[in-house]
């Protein structure tokens, strides 16, 4: 079976620097995105795209955090400068068409900032 | 706004028992609600959907039954097994402008054997 390919799995920086998280849908999906998870919490939707257009980024924090999917293939969501709170689970998600289709889940990226 | 409310948080049932998670929604527009299971240490897995043209769906020992009048939705789990525990999330979308899934806060399950 297809999976979205997500890297690092686990990834610890220091507070002001830069970090990049990288994801790769499954093959021929259209509509990738970026979830934030807190221990505890359910996922929270930072950016979704449609292929390689941007459709939501309400909740990104558009000072510190950028995405971009060039190609409308993979993705790259990166943090600068990383703050203690961004702390979390990072997780790339993809789908066929939009969110009325199913959502297929990598497996994340554990970031801890110190 | 866009949420979804989960209830319970946590829920914790013998094995054998049934499990009963309840989730509303504010959209009347929403019409499609994903359940995801998610072990420790995992991804979130879809489990089982629904769309707003059906009131009921099941698949062997999981259902889900939508009540579109009243905004809510609820995961039925017969006869628990220990690899039934996890926290189950669900989720509903959001249409129109917004167009995007939104998720609970998501229910601890364990199981007792």
């Amino acid at each position: 079976e297809a999976e979205v390919a997500q890297s690092p799995r686990y990834k610890i920086t220091e507070k002001s620097q830069a970090v990049a998280f990288w994801c790769d849908p499954i093959s021929g999906h259209a509509t990738l995105y970026w979830y934030r998870q807190i221990l505890g919490q359910g996922p929270e939707l930072l950016v979704q795209f449609q292929d390689e257009s941007v459709v939501d980024d309400s909740q990104l924090p558009k000072d510190r955090f950028s995405a971009e999917r060039l190609k409308g293939v993979d993705s790259t969501l990166k943090i600068q400068p990383a703050e203690l709170g961004d702390s979390a689970m990072y997780l790339c998600a993809s789908s066929l068409q939009g969110p009325a289709s199913p959502l297929h889940f990598g497996n994340g990226t554990r970031l801890t900032v110190t | 706004g866009e949420n979804v409310e989960q209830h319970p948080s946590t829920l914790s049932v013998q094995e054998g028992d049934s499990a009963v998670i309840k989730c509303t929604y504010s959209d009347s527009a929403s019409n499609y609600f994903p359940w995801y299971k998610q072990e420790l240490g995992k991804r979130p897995q879809l489990i089982i959907d629904i769309r707003s043209n059906v009131g009921e769906k099941k698949d062997q020992r999981i259902a889900v039954t939508l009540n579109k009048t009243a905004k809510h939705f609820s995961l039925h789990i017969t006869e628990t097994q220990p690899e039934d525990s996890a926290v189950y999330f669900c989720a509903a979308r959001y249409g129109g402008a917004t167009n995007k899934l939104i998720f609970g806060t998501g229910t601890l399950l364990a199981v007792q054997p």
